[in-house]
């Protein structure tokens, strides 16, 4: 069974950057077949998808996001990282990070495993 | 502001059917990429519940079932229990402005 543990700091100073990490048991990233994937849930909002790593460090960004946002793998500790720079009280959020698959080549992916969240809020 | 469109709130009995509807457009839905659903209880882990427009996961029970036509797409839970109320997302791709994974705006499932 995989498991997804997210982990960084809960507070961050508004134009500071964000970086938060996810832990991954139950399964190898350097496996490959799979992508690891970032996503958020501001208060009282639906989820929105920040982007998503591989095994080898290749990435995709919601265009949206793609100017602050990067996304690193560190397979020899089964982690990926989120950074998130430039940060305002609008990225206040419970992150998520998630295990991305498709089930064929150009399918559309989704999230089959997903980490418990972890609340970021951005104050001085 | 999501492409994807779902009715903030849907209630019933318990034992009823419920569906949920998930409206999209041309650059997502009705482009043609999958939609997949998630239950979300607040404070816990989002749960994939289908995937590729009707497929379960091992474990979910068979009373809940997706579809997808046009630019559509439906998740039905039949024989509501209470321990379905819960807020449900839907998921695909939108191919404008670059291409993004996209979530639908989610909708709450009240069990009366």
């Amino acid at each position: 069974q995989v498991q997804l543990q997210e982990s960084g700091p809960g507070l961050v100073k508004p134009s500071q950057t964000l970086s938060l990490t996810c832990t991954v048991s139950g399964g190898s990233i350097s496996s490959g077949g799979y992508y690891w994937s970032w996503i958020c849930q501001h208060p009282g909002k639906g989820l929105e998808w920040i982007g998503y790593i591989d095994y080898s460090g290749s990435t995709y960004y919601n265009p949206s996001l793609k100017s602050r946002v990067t996304i690193s793998v560190d397979t020899s500790k089964n982690q990926f990282s989120l950074k998130l720079s430039s940060v305002t009280a609008a990225d206040t959020a419970v992150y998520y990070c998630a295990r991305d698959r498709s089930d064929r080549s150009g399918g559309t992916h989704y999230f089959d495993y997903w980490g418990q969240g972890t609340l970021v809020t951005v104050s001085s | 502001q999501s492409v994807l469109t779902q009715p903030p709130s849907v209630s019933g009995a318990p034992g009823q059917r419920v569906t949920i509807s998930c409206t999209g457009s041309s650059s997502n839905i009705g482009a043609g990429y999958d939609v997949h659903w998630y239950q979300h209880l607040p404070g816990t882990a989002p749960k994939l519940l289908i995937y590729g427009n009707i497929n379960r996961p091992s474990g979910v029970p068979d009373r809940f079932s997706g579809s997808r036509s046009g630019t559509s797409a439906s998740l039905a839970i039949s024989g509501l229990q209470p321990e379905d109320e819960a807020d449900y997302y839907c998921q695909s791709f939108d191919s404008s402005l670059s291409g993004s994974y996209v979530f639908g705006t989610g909708t709450r499932v009240t069990v009366l």
